[in-house]
């Protein structure tokens, strides 16, 4: 079945640690996006890509560093610097970004930093 | 600016009743909007889109939603709810940015209670 898929599920971390999410597709999608949840605040965007070896800054990049090497992955670091790291993250693709095709997104990945 | 509205974070409603969710929405041009469904740890999962065309739009699990430009909204709406539709659901529009790329603008989401 084809897909989006997070891992890990559950992440923990000590403060001052970077950290990596993992974020893996086989729909042959261009576009792939990182969201982070927040309770009562939806969801917002972190960094988009649109093609390989090819990112932008979304809404909050700031604290987070991206790498686009190979169209099936996206891997997220959540850096130190990052203030307010502790959310959940939701990788997303789409075939490209200029069509109305649905988002597809993967079941996430709570981090929690202590 | 681009942006939605989900003016409740929460709709109560009994089972077998029908359901409305609201969405008003801000953008510039023609909006491409758009429901998803959040299950508890989950990822989203598309509902539904309006692109153009009939403003009635029917999407999964027997939900409909209704684009009205004068009012600007986007209510998500099923005329019998079931508790398995319990969960967050999320309006979204499409914005475009800085003319590369044409990224969702996502409401704050609103959680639906059905009870028995």
């Amino acid at each position: 079945d084809g897909g989006i898929t997070q891992s890990p599920k559950y992440l923990f971390r000590k403060e001052g640690q970077n950290v990596t999410l993992s974020c893996e597709q086989n729909l042959n999608h261009d576009a792939m996006y990182w969201y982070r949840q927040d309770p009562g605040q939806g969801l917002r965007l972190i960094y988009y890509s649109q093609i390989v070896n090819d990112f932008q800054k979304g809404d909050i990049a700031e604290g987070y560093s991206v790498s686009r090497e190979k169209k099936e992955s996206f891997p997220l670091t959540v850096t130190s610097a990052q203030k307010n790291p502790t959310a959940f993250y939701l990788c997303a693709s789409r075939g490209t970004t200029g069509d109305n095709s649905p988002l597809h997104f993967g079941n996430g990945t709570r981090l929690t930093v202590t | 600016a681009q942006s939605v509205a989900q003016p409740e974070d929460q709709v109560n409603v009994a089972e077998g009743n029908p359901l409305t969710v609201k969405c008003t929405y801000s953008v510039s041009g023609n909006p491409y909007l758009f429901w998803y469904v959040q299950y508890p740890n989950r990822g989203l999962q598309f509902l539904l889109k309006y692109i153009t065309g009939d403003n009635l739009v029917k999407g999964s699990y027997g939900f409909e939603a209704e684009f009205n430009k004068s009012q600007t909204s986007f209510h998500l709406k099923k005329p019998s709810a079931l508790v398995s539709d319990s969960a967050l659901y999320f309006c979204a529009v499409r914005a475009l940015r800085n003319n590369a790329g044409n990224m969702l603008t996502f409401g704050g989401g609103t959680r639906l209670m059905v009870k028995p």
